[in-house]
């Protein structure tokens, strides 16, 4: 059974219309990552949740907000998106945010911006 | 500046051929180090996880190596599978000035395996 679920698995928006990804799990994990991920490139950590604590990497911009309501679900919002936003959307969770505890990703989202 | 470098970029191997990819990281501090295996389209999973008192951990045909003298690690693939081929992310775990965990991910290595 999938434990963490992402929907959309594909989302098309356009330029400027802003945009809401979902993330749940069945995991009953403290903390929620979100990822962006660029052809070929690693996986970027935009931010995590630790319970309702949120964490903002510093160089994530401020177009980009995130929820989480309760412990199984988060969201990552796009406020106005640009070209350059189209990625793949990875979320993943872990127990706790230390190093021996596995990080479990989702599927992903993939954007397309038109 | 904490780095994780993986080579090759990409391969491509013959259907039960052996093959070795390599992880060099300069984080420090430095806590652990996994493998992930990333299919087209998909999220990473898991594949194995090391601390720095390791020196191989396998899992199934898949067996890392690490030596956390010269920071450095590999993934040795036995028997190739075509459903070997994929993206192999290398991402290391070290510890912010803040004394939090941060995981820095390599770029990958794409996996190409031909029948």
């Amino acid at each position: 059974d999938a434990m963490v679920i992402q929907n959309p698995r594909y989302q098309v928006t356009q330029f400027g219309k802003p945009v809401t990804l979902s993330c749940s799990q069945t995991l009953n994990h403290n903390v929620m990552y979100w990822y962006q991920q660029k052809s070929s490139q690693a996986p970027k950590l935009l931010f995590h949740y630790y319970d309702k604590d949120f964490n903002n990497e510093a160089d994530t911009p401020d177009n980009f907000q995130s929820r989480r309501p309760n412990t199984s679900f988060c969201f990552l919002d796009i406020r106005s998106p640009g070209l350059g936003d189209a990625a793949m959307y990875l979320c993943a969770t872990s127990r706790v945010v230390e190093p021996t505890y596995e990080q479990y990703f989702g599927p992903g989202t993939r954007l397309t911006v038109t | 500046k904490n780095q994780v470098e993986q080579s090759p970029q990409s391969l491509i191997i013959l259907e039960g051929k052996n093959c070795t990819l390599q992880c060099n990281y300069t984080v420090s501090p430095f806590s652990n180090l996994r493998w992930y295996k990333q299919d087209t389209g998909r999220g990473p999973v898991s594949l194995t996880i090391m601390t720095f008192s390791e020196n191989t951990k396998s899992n199934g045909r898949y067996t890392a190596t690490l030596d956390a003298d010269t920071k450095q690690s590999s993934l040795h693939i036995t028997a190739s599978q075509l459903s070997d081929s994929a993206s192999y992310i290398c991402v290391v775990t070290g510890l912010t000035t803040s004394g939090t965990y941060k995981y820095i991910f390599g770029t990958g290595t794409r996996l190409k395996v031909l029948a």
